[in-house]
């Protein structure tokens, strides 16, 4: 079946530590994105790619990175730069910009 | 400036009850889409309509309707005949022609369907 996989589902770490967080899709979609989601609120651009080997800092970029060697995969690392790092991450992909974005199941990432 | 609100923070009805989730939208461009996504508790968001903004029919699919009215920014959601299933966290999202595909969330509703 096509589709987002985000894993692990649950994270934990310590303070001070970066941590990667994997997003892979078989659905041949050029772009993808990630979002970060706190308790109560909406969703937040961190990072977008359009196209492998290239991408854009989103709104809340500060603190993470990432990398689009390959299509298919579009891993963030949350740095020890993030000040306030606990949060639930969604990957998500599109193909074209009037299309809808699909996303993964998303992990919950706590920092202690 | 471009910014979507969803007034509603959480909503109880019972099952059966029609329940309406409130999208107000802001953006000066012309052209545009809107966008709504139900969020389960298990986290994942679910694609569930888009409308461009030169489409304003409404829209039915089974128990869902949305209502679009361009006149007041508005693109709301109905859901008919409650069920306890339809339990979730319902974002509106918008998304304008310029720059990149970046989708702007409201805050979500909470619905919570009670037997």
């Amino acid at each position: 079946d096509g589709g987002i996989t985000q894993s692990p589902k649950y994270l934990f770490r310590k303070e001070g530590q970066n941590v990667t967080l994997s997003c892979e899709q078989n659905l041949n979609h050029d772009a993808m994105y990630w979002y970060r989601q706190d308790p109560g609120q909406g969703l937040r651009l961190i990072y977008y790619s359009q196209i492998v080997n290239d991408f854009q800092k989103g709104d809340i970029a500060e603190g993470y990175s990432v990398s689009r060697e390959k299509k298919e995969s579009f891993p963030l690392t949350v740095t020890s730069a993030q000040k306030n790092p606990t949060a639930f991450y969604l990957c998500a992909s599109n193909q074209g910009f009037t299309y809808e974005q699909y996303f993964g199941p998303g992990t919950r990432l706590t920092v202690t | 400036a471009q910014k979507v609100t969803q007034a509603q923070t959480e909503i109880s009805v019972v099952e059966k009850e029609d329940v309406t989730l409130d999208c107000v939208y802001e953006t000066r461009d012309t052209t545009y889409y809107l966008f709504w996504y139900k969020q389960p508790p298990s986290g994942e968001l679910v694609f569930l309509i888009r409308r461009n903004s030169f489409d304003e029919q409404n829209e039915i699919s089974g128990r869902y309707s949305w209502n679009f009215q361009k006149s007041t920014s508005s693109f709301n959601f109905t859901i008919t005949a409650s069920q306890v299933v339809d339990s979730a966290v319902y974002f509106c999202a918008l998304r304008t022609s310029g720059g990149y595909n970046k989708l702007i969330f409201g805050a979500g509703t909470r619905l919570a369907v009670h037997p």
